[in-house]
C-alpha cells in the first residue's frame, strides 16, 4: 500500500516568509508525528496528533511552528515569518496506534521536506 | 532525561568487513530499542526492533541486541555490501511515552 507522503520535497524561502509542509499519513493510521532533522543531527520531535485527542505541541520550538490535522488524515505544519535557523528536513511519520503500554507500535517515515530559508 | 549515544561517523568499511555501530541509552524504566536506517534519497526506514531485555532485533542480515546491564543496542552485520551505505539512527522509546528519542545518527560507507 501507499506509504506516507509529504510536499514539496524541497522549499526555498526568503527569510520572514510564511510556510506550509503537508503530509498524507498512511490510510487507517491514527497517530501522526511530525520531527525536524537539522544537518549532521538526529531527529527532533515537534508535534503529535492521535485521533481526536489534543495534539502534543511541546516540541515546536517557537509560536511561529504551528501544525493542523483534519481527522484521521492530511496534516499541514505551518512555520509564520520563517528563520534561518528553521533550515532542516521537516519529517512526518504515522503509526497504526499507540498504547499506554508496552510501546510496540513503528513509525512508518515520509520522505521529508528539505527547507532552505535564505 | 532520556538520551541515546551513537558512535559519530562516517565509518568507512571495504565490502565483506564486519560492521559494529554503537548505541548506548539513557532511560528510566524499559525502554523500546529502535534502528532506523536512511538510504541516500530515501526516507527513514525501520531497520530492526527490540522491546524488552536480551531481545535481539534481526533484518537483512543486521541484529542488535537489548543489553539492559550495558544500557546498549549496538548494531552489528557480518559482511557488509556496498548496498548497505546509508546513514543509521538509533532510537528509544519509553514505555509511558510515543515520542522517539534519537541519536545523532552514523553515517556508513561502504567501498567496493
Amino acid at each position: 500500500g501507499a506509504g506516507v507522503s509529504q510536499s514539496p520535497s524541497n522549499k526555498v524561502t526568503e527569510k520572514g516568509k510564511d510556510v506550509e509542509l503537508r503530509c498524507d499519513p498512511i490510510s487507517g493510521h491514527t497517530a501522526l508525528y511530525w520531527y525536524r532533522q537539522r544537518l549532521g543531527q538526529g531527529l527532533e520531535f515537534l508535534i503529535y496528533f492521535q485521533g481526536n485527542s489534543a495534539p502534543d505541541k511541546s516540541g515546536l520550538p517557537s509560536d511561529r511552528f504551528s501544525a493542523e490535522r483534519t481527522g484521521e488524515s492530511v496534516s499541514t505544519l505551518t512555520i509564520q515569518r520563517t528563520q534561518q535557523e528553521d533550515s532542516a528536513v521537516y519529517l512526518c511519520a504515522s503509526s497504526s496506534r499507540t498504547s499506554g503500554g508496552a510501546s510496540t507500535d513503528t513509525q512508518y517515515f515520509g520522505p521529508g521536506t528539505r527547507l532552505t530559508v535564505l | 532525561g532520556n538520551s541515546v549515544t551513537q558512535m559519530e561517523g562516517p565509518v568507512t568499511l571495504s565490502e565483506e568487513a564486519f560492521l559494529t555501530i554503537n548505541c548506548t541509552y539513557t532511560a528510566t524504566g524499559y525502554p523500546s530499542l529502535f534502528w532506523y536506517v536512511q538510504y541516500p534519497g530515501e526516507g527513514l526506514q525501520l531497520l530492526l526492533k527490540a522491546t524488552k531485555a536480551d531481545d535481539k532485533g534481526s533484518n537483512k542480515g543486521f541484529e542488535a541486541t537489548y543489553r539492559k546491564e550495558t544500557t546498549s543496542f549496538h548494531l552489528e552485520k557480518g559482511s557488509v555490501q556496498v548496498s548497505d551505505s546509508a546513514v543509521y539512527f538509533c532510537a528509544l522509546r519509553s514505555r509511558s511515552n510515543y515520542q522517539l528519542i534519537w541519536g545523532a545518527g552514523t553515517k556508513l560507507i561502504i567501498k567496493p
